[in-house]
């Protein structure tokens, strides 16, 4: 069964504030993660893309890849009021090119 | 400027009509992708294409229907089978299998 897993929130953090969105999966097999960015109303745009263990920065975000716990965040340092948005979590399934997406966790950026 | 376009951005249908929306992409991308996204939900897939004249049904493939007759293009028929087509639909393109897949701006379909 496919499972991308995020709490769906809202997450409300402080202006400054470091925000911490968490995504779980259940394909053992997966490689690679996504982490989408979605505006209300807009498409998603790509923010970060992971796909060893361990951690990745880019900028103020930084995501970070646990293979064994199947688990994978985004860390937002900074947080702005222009960060609020929903957040997806996306893995390839199974081995496919098929994207399996979360549900989305919406973040609230309080100024 | 490369990118993905998908047209029109609303589109209203009525009962019983079938409807077409429209995803060209100059990225020279292989891959392209369809999907539906509802109110509070993920993205769930719809169709997707690797080649020209090749195309997968995804997960709720039931009441659409594509063709990919050229690498830019992938229009989706939403039809009347569809019984509750009101959705946000993303249109996608990647490289190839597995890569970073890259969205359109969507377009909005309701039902009159």
């Amino acid at each position: 069964q496919k499972e991308v897993e995020q709490n769906s929130g809202p997450l409300s953090v402080p202006e400054g504030a470091i925000a911490s969105l968490n995504c779980t999966y259940s394909d053992r097999v997966s490689q690679s993660f996504f982490w989408y960015r979605q505006y209300s109303g807009k498409s998603p745009e790509l923010i970060m893309s992971i796909y060893s263990n361990g951690d990745k920065e880019d900028g103020r975000f930084t995501a970070q890849l646990n293979k064994a716990s199947q688990y994978v965040s985004l860390l937002i340092r900074d947080s702005q009021p222009s960060d609020s948005a929903t957040y997806l979590c996306a893995t390839p399934w199974a081995g496919s090119y098929q994207l399996t997406f979360g549900k989305g966790t919406k973040l609230s950026v309080i100024p | 400027d490369g990118g993905i376009t998908q047209s029109p951005k609303y589109l209203f249908r009525k009962e019983g009509q079938n409807v077409t929306l429209s995803c060209e992409q100059n990225l020279n991308h292989d891959a392209m992708y369809w999907y539906r996204q509802d109110p509070g939900q993920g993205l769930r897939l719809i169709y997707y294409s690797q080649i020209v004249n090749d195309f997968q049904k995804g997960d709720i493939a039931e009441g659409y229907s594509v063709s990919r007759e050229k690498k830019e293009s992938f229009p989706l028929t939403v039809t009347s089978a569809q019984k509750n087509p009101t959705a946000f639909y993303l249109c996608a393109s990647s490289m190839q299998r597995g890569e970073t897949q890259y969205f359109g701006p969507g377009t909005r379909l309701l039902v009159l």
